[in-house]
């Protein structure tokens, strides 16, 4: 148990569906991440949140949407996913003293939710 | 632009001592984590390297040589429960910090 909660841990999904991860993560931290990890490629950050803020969009397609209601609550909204999507989606909380982001420090990391996507 | 590289695959004997090498071309280098994680689960943490030099933590080490971008994580007496995927990640720091995955490199200890 890292303190970082996912769900739900599997999800398979149309095309046209519409479905919305969550991260919950008890552990005080500041800073919370969605990182998407495909097989044999190297985790990939996808959206940064400080203080509940987003820090950081790495060019992630729209069709990802994140929201972060409070410090504690990270989500990931989908929407039209294609079948590349397909990956596991991790959320990640660290504490970023400075405020500058994006993990300057150790993250801890929930489960991961196994998308699919048909 | 920012590289890291480790090896895929590796196979090693329960109670050997196995060495997982990591390199690196990156600008504005703030330090590197070593992460473990199992099939199906979440990383986990095991070590993070800003100075040169040896980190040993029990059974795992993390080596770091910032001039030579490199860097090595030595695990001794393995064990069965050892088998899992072991990333190297390297922050840079630019604006922010940023920290960049490696794409793993999967361990797998056979009796």
């Amino acid at each position: 148990e890292t303190g970082v909660t996912q769900t739900p841990r599997h999800l398979v999904m149309g095309m046209t569906n519409k479905k919305s991860l969550k991260c919950e993560q008890h552990l005080g931290h500041n800073a919370m991440y969605w990182y998407k990890q495909s097989a044999k490629k190297p985790l990939e950050l996808m959206f940064v949140y400080n203080f509940k803020e987003q820090t950081e969009n790495n060019s992630v397609p729209s069709r990802f949407s994140p929201e972060c209601p409070n410090s504690s609550h990270l989500f990931l909204h989908l929407h039209t996913l294609q079948p590349e999507d397909s990956a596991l989606y991790l959320c990640a909380s660290s504490q970023d003293e400075r405020g500058l982001g994006n993990l300057g420090t150790e993250a801890f990391f929930g489960q991961g939710t196994r998308l699919t996507v048909v | 632009g920012q590289n890291i590289d480790q090896p895929t695959e590796m196979t090693a004997t329960e109670g050997a001592i196995v060495q997982i090498n990591c390199t690196y071309q990156t600008s504005g280098f703030n330090g590197l984590f070593w992460y473990q994680q199992h099939a199906g689960e979440a990383p986990t943490f095991l070590s993070y390297n800003v100075l040169d030099g040896l980190e040993e933590k029990g059974r795992f080490s993390s080596f770091l040589s910032r001039s030579k971008g490199y860097s090595y994580l030595l695990l001794k007496e393995l064990q069965m429960k050892d088998s899992a995927s072991y990333l190297c990640a390297v922050v840079i720091r630019g604006g922010g910090f940023k920290t960049i995955f490696g794409a793993g490199t999967r361990l797998f200890v056979k009796a």
